[in-house]
């Protein structure tokens, strides 16, 4: 099936350790996204990529990393200098080829603070 | 960054009843798009809209693209309650590359 995997579903942590999240995508796709949801609130862009090995901060960067070594993958790293980690991340992509922007997203990843 | 207001922030229905919700900005948009989020997933993509007026279905939903560019509305008809969810608007700016701009969400509550 193609699609966009996120993993694990749920990720635990203890304050202060820094944590990875997957993103993988099997579309093709040239453009890969990381969202931020916190309940009741919109998406809110953290990093995008529209080719490998570049990337552009969002709106709210600070405290993430990413890298993007392969067309398939776009990992987030959430460090110890993000003030408020606990959310809900969503992963997304999209083609470039045409000019329509049609994101797809994955099922999320629940990261938990503790 | 760039703002977009979607109303109604809730709603809370009858099953069989019609929806509306909008979305609206001060920036022109090239493309539409409307999301639906059931909790604890990620959005599913419903309809996409590229042209200034176009009216496009999607089963029981239709969306229109605002004839300014500026805005958009989703309509449901004769609500289910699988309808039941977050829905959310997103437009593509055209000087903002790929990224989309996201509304806060109208979230659905269908009772039956």
């Amino acid at each position: 099936d193609g699609g966009i995997t996120q993993s694990p579903k749920y990720l635990f942590r203890k304050e202060g350790q820094n944590v990875t999240l997957s993103c993988e995508q099997n579309l093709n796709h040239d453009a890969m996204y990381w969202y931020r949801q916190d309940p009741g609130q919109g998406l809110r862009l953290i990093y995008y990529s529209q080719i490998v090995n570049d990337f552009q901060k969002g709106d709210i960067a600070e405290g993430y990393s990413v890298s993007r070594e392969k067309k398939e993958s776009f990992p987030l790293t959430v460090t110890s200098a993000q003030k408020n980690p606990t959310a809900f991340y969503l992963c997304a992509s999209s083609s470039l080829a045409a000019s329509y922007n049609e994101q797809f997203f994955g099922p999320g990843t629940r990261l938990t603070v503790l | 960054g760039q703002q977009l207001n979607q109303s109604p922030q809730s709603m809370f229905i009858q099953e069989g009843e019609d929806v509306s919700m909008n979305c609206t900005s001060s920036s022109i948009f090239n493309t539409w798009l409307w999301y639906k989020q059931d909790p604890g997933e990620g959005p599913v993509l419903l309809i996409a809209l590229y042209k200034a007026g176009e009216l496009t279905s999607n089963g029981r939903l239709t969306a229109q693209f605002g004839i300014t560019r500026k805005d958009s509305f989703l309509n449901i008809s004769a609500s289910i309650p699988s309808d039941v969810g977050i829905y959310f608007c997103a437009g593509q700016l055209r000087t903002s590359g790929s990224r989309l701009t996201f509304g806060e969400g109208t979230q659905l509550t269908v009772n039956p």
